[in-house]
């Protein structure tokens, strides 16, 4: 599976857009691109994932650069609730029990 | 509701004491695995199971077995506790291939 690389955190004011990079330049044709977030140490939840094509559901926006390097994660109004670890994972539809490689994430802070 | 049930959540025990924790789906997924999670390391794979009588080895086996009887179930049993399998520890479920997966709210063991 590709690696990812994230800034370790980032800021965000309520009820602005929160906007989270990711890096993945060794990204193959046949990986998707997941985003989870961990709430404190809650299990780990699915917010979106995409191949190619931007994608968009009740939680974020996810778009993906055309050369597939590089995604971001768009909260559109960000609040506190939104408070986590968000990790950028890359991996393929199937093998390894669909296993999920965790790096370090991007802690991201909604504040008033 | 689709969920991930483990138990128990908390557990506090003796080094070489067998103990088993729980993981229960509700979803009919053919998919389920196990994590790890250590402060600095993120999540890692322990085992993992792609249907009933299936199962093989994560990133981090050693220590742990797992047994798969039924779709529902997927029990991880440390049969000799050490301090070193202290951790936070996550079950997770899925259907497979791009789709999402489903974690537990998590079980934190302390081997003393």
């Amino acid at each position: 599976d590709a690696k990812t690389t994230q800034p370790p955190s980032m800021d965000c004011a309520e009820g602005r857009a929160a906007n989270l990079p990711c890096n993945h330049s060794t990204i193959s044709g046949n990986e998707y691109v997941y985003w989870y977030r961990q709430i404190h140490s809650q299990g780990p939840q699915y917010i979106i994932h995409g191949l190619k094509n931007n994608e968009t559901n009740e939680m974020a926006s996810l778009i993906i650069t055309e050369d597939r390097k590089s995604s971001t994660l768009i909260l559109p109004h960000a609040t506190l609730r939104d408070t986590a670890v968000y990790y950028c994972i890359v991996r393929v539809a199937t093998g390894g029990g669909n296993k999920l490689t965790f790096g370090t994430g991007t802690q991201l802070k909604v504040e008033l | 509701e689709a969920q991930v049930t483990q138990n128990p959540r908390y557990l506090i025990t003796v080094t070489g004491k067998k103990l088993t924790v729980t993981c229960s789906q509700n979803m009919n997924h053919e998919y389920m695995s196990w994590y790890r999670q250590d402060p600095g390391l993120g999540l890692r794979q322990i085992y993992y199971s792609m249907n009933v009588e299936v199962t093989d080895k994560g990133d981090v086996p050693e220590g742990y077995k797992v047994s798969r009887k039924e779709k529902r179930n997927f029990p991880l049993i440390l049969e000799s506790p050490s301090p070193n399998q202290t951790s936070l520890y996550f079950c997770a479920s899925s259907p497979g291939g791009y789709r999402k997966s489903h974690f537990g709210d998590g079980t934190r063991l302390s081997i003393l």
